[in-house]
């Protein structure tokens, strides 16, 4: 079955500075990505997938995601990050049809 | 605001009542599913309709009874509820889920505890 690991439980970063939030699959074929982001008290919003193609997406607000095969990784990232960033950040992976989360980093931003 | 609506926003029942979860969407979505979710934790899958019949359960206990009564609603109907159960229960719906590549969009979530 798919999977994803999320290695950072928590990272804060200074208001402007720069963000990477670090994303591993596993699945055995080519996995259907995602970056959720969900607010204190609200739902999830995508921000980005990726399906095929090219490996570089941009999502919504800013973000980017870099599809590595060779690291199965799926890491997002924003230049240049903004105090209302602040919130917690699902990856998913969907294979066999159904969605599976990593366990989510909280993002805290320092003014 | 979500595309998916989902009511109510907070709940608060005993262990003997009877309640029920609604999810709304209008988007022509085919699957819809329902989320736990408990704090500081991800999502956890609990059903899948796919075009109105469920396709997916994923060994959640009878006290949860899903129903979705037509392509557009989709309900968890709730009885003898136990302390544990209390959490965030997140509905989504995606344009179906034969394929995969369908994000799925989610609602605000109902906020339920178990007295």
């Amino acid at each position: 079955a798919q999977s994803v690991t999320q290695p950072d439980i928590h990272i804060t970063v200074s208001e402007g500075a720069s963000l990477e939030l670090r994303c591993n699959y596993s699945y055995g074929a080519t996995p259907y990505l995602f970056w959720y982001v969900q607010s204190p008290g609200q739902g999830l919003q995508l921000l980005l997938k990726y399906f095929s193609g090219d490996t570089l997406v941009q999502g919504i607000k800013g973000f980017e995601a870099e599809f590595k095969r060779s690291q199965s990784s799926f890491n997002l990232r924003k230049p240049s990050v903004h105090w209302s960033d602040a919130a917690e950040y699902f990856c998913a992976v969907v294979g066999n049809n159904d969605m599976r989360f990593g366990a989510g980093t909280r993002l805290t931003v320092k003014p | 605001d979500t595309e998916v609506t989902q009511t109510p926003k907070h709940l608060v029942m005993g262990m003997t009542n009877k309640k029920s979860l609604k999810c709304e969407q209008h988007m022509g979505h085919r699957a819809m599913y329902w989320y736990k979710q408990k704090a500081k934790k991800p999502p956890e899958l609990m059903f899948v309709y796919s075009y109105e019949k469920l396709s997916i359960n994923e060994s959640v206990p009878s006290r949860f009874s899903p129903e979705c009564p037509n392509s557009s609603l989709l309900n968890l109907h709730l009885h003898a509820l136990q302390p544990e159960d209390s959490a965030l229960y997140l509905c989504a719906s995606s344009q179906d889920n034969r394929g995969g590549n369908q994000p799925q969009h989610f609602g605000d979530g109902t906020r339920l505890s178990i007295l």
